[in-house]
């Protein structure tokens, strides 16, 4: 079944809210990548965690990957219609890759 | 040049067809890979190709077969497709990908090809 799981599915909010969205992996992972998709687009790549507790940020986006390398975060500070799409984590095992189940964010202007 | 070309954008074949799908890169990207994903669904991996060679098969059936002629063009032969076959089939690339890491490079992603089996 699917390893890497991601909450929630869907969100909804008001432009200027935050959006947090939360990947799972069932295996620890080698790293961690980050992926937005637009609606009718393909995946464009954010940002890559290896490392234990990492903590890495874009301007508006901070990205983390847990300590225990099994969960990482997303986090969007006062969101902009220009970030809506589905965000993937994806994670390497060390010998399979796997795309988690995404979260599709909705922004409300 | 950091792009990931497709074709055709969209294809629509009989199960009996037999139809490829191309990708190309010129970013020297010594890794290529198939993915599938349906409507709200993550991209699944099929294929990797690492320096040309097929490292990774995802166990998908025969009537996929995959070609990387060369360093910068990977190709999909599709064959006696089914209607669960219908997908947006995606092509990347990525610097380099050892086999059992994939993911040490970002991967870059081509527009893909909508697919369709009547």
């Amino acid at each position: 079944g699917q390893q890497v799981m991601q909450i929630p599915q869907y969100q909804h909010v008001q432009e200027g809210e935050d959006f947090t969205t939360y990947c799972n992996s069932s295996t620890t992972l080698s790293n961690i990548q980050w992926y937005k998709q637009r609606p009718g687009g393909h995946p464009v790549f954010l940002i890559q965690l290896v490392k234990s507790g990492e903590v890495k940020k874009q301007k508006r986006l901070t990205f983390q990957f847990g300590e225990a390398k099994k969960n990482s975060s997303l986090h969007i500070t006062a969101t902009q219609t220009t970030d809506v799409g589905t965000y993937f984590c994806a994670g390497d095992t060390g010998n399979q890759f796997y795309f988690g189940t995404g979260t599709s964010l909705t922004v409300i202007p | 040049d950091t792009e990931v070309t497709q074709t055709p954008k969209h294809l629509v074949m009989g199960m009996t067809n037999k139809k490829s799908l191309k990708c190309e890169q010129h970013m020297g990207h010594r890794a290529m890979y198939w993915y599938k994903q349906k409507a709200k669904k993550p991209p699944e991996l099929m294929f990797v190709y690492s320096y040309e060679k097929l490292s990774i098969n995802e166990s998908v059936p025969s009537r996929f077969s995959p070609e990387c002629p060369n360093s910068s063009l990977l190709n999909l032969h599709l064959h006696a497709l089914q209607p669960e076959d219908s997908a947006l089939y995606l092509c990347a690339s990525s610097q380099e990908g050892a086999r059992g890491r994939l993911a040490v490079y970002e991967q870059y992603f081509g527009p893909g090809t909508r697919l369709t089996v009547t």
